[in-house]
């Protein structure tokens, strides 16, 4: 069992959509990050936070420590957003541990 | 600031060669790690380096592979003998330090190698 589950594994969407990944982890942690890479394979990182919620735009990242789970939400997508959003957590050494990823596909 | 480089972005080896990646992080970084996405799965971790010193090596493979992060000049994962299960992209990020906190960490485009 990966220590880092993600759901859905794909999700598509009409242009305007709200959407939402979810994603859990098994032991504590010290932060989990939220990564998207293009279908070119780039990797931007979107996210890393440890409590609470961040904000970047139309990305939307919350974490529930209690809970060992955490959720990225597009408000209003686009097809631009289409994407393999990754999931993954540090610990104290800070190396990443990933998710499988959610492919995102946002149709006009 | 230029982001992380890496460098070559496609490269294609015989099996039985070697294959050097190499990887410049973003300026005022001293932090470097190597993740492998081997095709059709997720990322691994594989390697975490400071400047002249390996920090953690738990996801490198045995035999064959080694990483450096040198003084001066970028970090280099190193391939020997290859096979065409090397066949992967490899990503490098690097990430600053703040108080003895590691940051958000950065990603390079990735090399693409492949193995023939």
């Amino acid at each position: 069992k990966n220590e880092v589950e993600q759901s859905p594994q794909n999700l598509t969407a009409q242009e305007g959509e709200f959407i939402t990944i979810n994603c859990s982890y098994s032991v504590g942690i010290s932060a989990l990050h939220w990564l998207q890479q293009h279908p070119g394979g780039g990797i931007v990182s979107l996210f890393m936070l440890s409590s609470g919620k961040k904000k970047h735009g139309r990305l939307i990242a919350t974490i529930n420590i209690q809970e060992k789970h955490s959720s990225l939400h597009i408000t209003a997508s686009h097809p631009r957003d289409s994407a393999v959003y990754i999931c993954a957590v540090s610990y104290n050494t800070d190396k990443l541990i990933f998710g499988t990823g959610t492919r995102l596909q946002v149709f006009p | 600031n230029a982001g992380v480089m890496q460098n070559p972005r496609h490269l294609v080896r015989r099996r039985g060669q070697e294959a050097r990646l190499r990887c410049s992080p973003m300026k005022g970084h001293s932090h470097v790690y190597w993740y492998r996405q081997l095709p059709e799965e997720g990322l691994k971790f594989m390697v975490y380096l400071q400047k002249e010193n390996i920090i953690d090596e738990s996801g490198m493979p045995k035999e064959r592979f080694s990483a450096e992060f040198p003084k001066e000049g970028p970090s280099i994962l190193r391939i020997q003998q290859v096979v065409r299960g090397d066949s992967a992209a490899y990503f490098c990020a690097s990430s600053p330090v703040w108080g003895g906190v590691t940051d958000t960490q950065y990603f390079g485009p990735g090399t693409r190698l492949t193995v023939l």
